[in-house]
């Protein structure tokens, strides 16, 4: 596609259920980033992958958290157990390498009640 | 201490001013800078990239390095109303990919 793609844009869910987000990186981009950013704040990392593996998941929160990228295109964030507190637009990102320029997604807003 | 500092604003010009933006990081390994546009309920657009000390130009703006002092600044010249987002600087290690966010300063142009 022409941009990355996240869906859903807007995820209200209840507290305690299990919520999943999925990235659509640019075309031919190997690298993809996870972000989420609360109100007044930069984004914060989350995890980072080049190819399939997780290069880097130094961000993630706690092990309620976890992402996938089986075949080294789509991506998928896993939120197991939500709670109020995960409430925040997630975003995705991806670039050629991990070491250039990197394009965002719309973002995903969860809304935790 | 934040690895990458803002202020946040708001910083208020005119319109046709130049607006400009300071950052500064405080991993000296921080060897790529970016700077992105976010605009409210949006997503941040990447507007500008610099990786050496100095100036880079591109159209209105204008991204200066200096490594020694740790710092990173935007300019915008000739500043417009639809200018004003919040701006956010980003470093990154080569040793580690992530992009490591401050906290974005809010730029308001007065029409």
């Amino acid at each position: 596609g022409a941009g990355v793609s996240q869906t859903p844009s807007n995820k209200v869910t209840e507290k305690g259920k299990y919520v999943e987000l999925r990235c659509d990186p640019i075309s031919g981009h190997t690298a993809l980033y996870w972000y989420r950013q609360s109100l007044g704040q930069g984004p914060e990392f989350l995890i980072y992958f080049q190819g399939t593996g997780a290069a880097d998941d130094s961000g993630l929160p706690n092990d309620r958290f976890f992402a996938v990228r089986p075949e080294g295109s789509v991506s998928t964030l896993k939120i197991q157990r939500t709670e109020r507190g995960d409430s925040a637009v997630y975003l995705c990102a991806s670039s050629f390498l991990g070491n250039t320029e990197a394009f965002f997604g719309q973002g995903t807003r969860l809304t935790v009640v | 201490q934040k690895e990458v500092e803002q202020n946040s604003g708001p910083l208020s010009v005119p319109e046709g001013a130049i607006a400009s933006l300071n950052c500064t990081y405080s991993d000296r390994g921080s060897q790529s800078f970016f700077w992105y546009r976010q605009y409210s309920g949006k997503s941040p657009e990447l507007i500008m990239s610099i990786y050496s000390n100095g100036d880079k130009e591109d159209g209105r703006f204008t991204a200066q390095l200096n490594k020694a002092s740790q710092y990173v600044s935007l300019l915008i010249r000739d500043s417009q109303p639809s200018d004003s987002a919040t701006y956010l600087c980003a470093s990154q290690m080569d040793s580690s990919y992530k992009l490591i966010f401050g906290s974005g300063t809010r730029l308001l142009v007065r029409p």
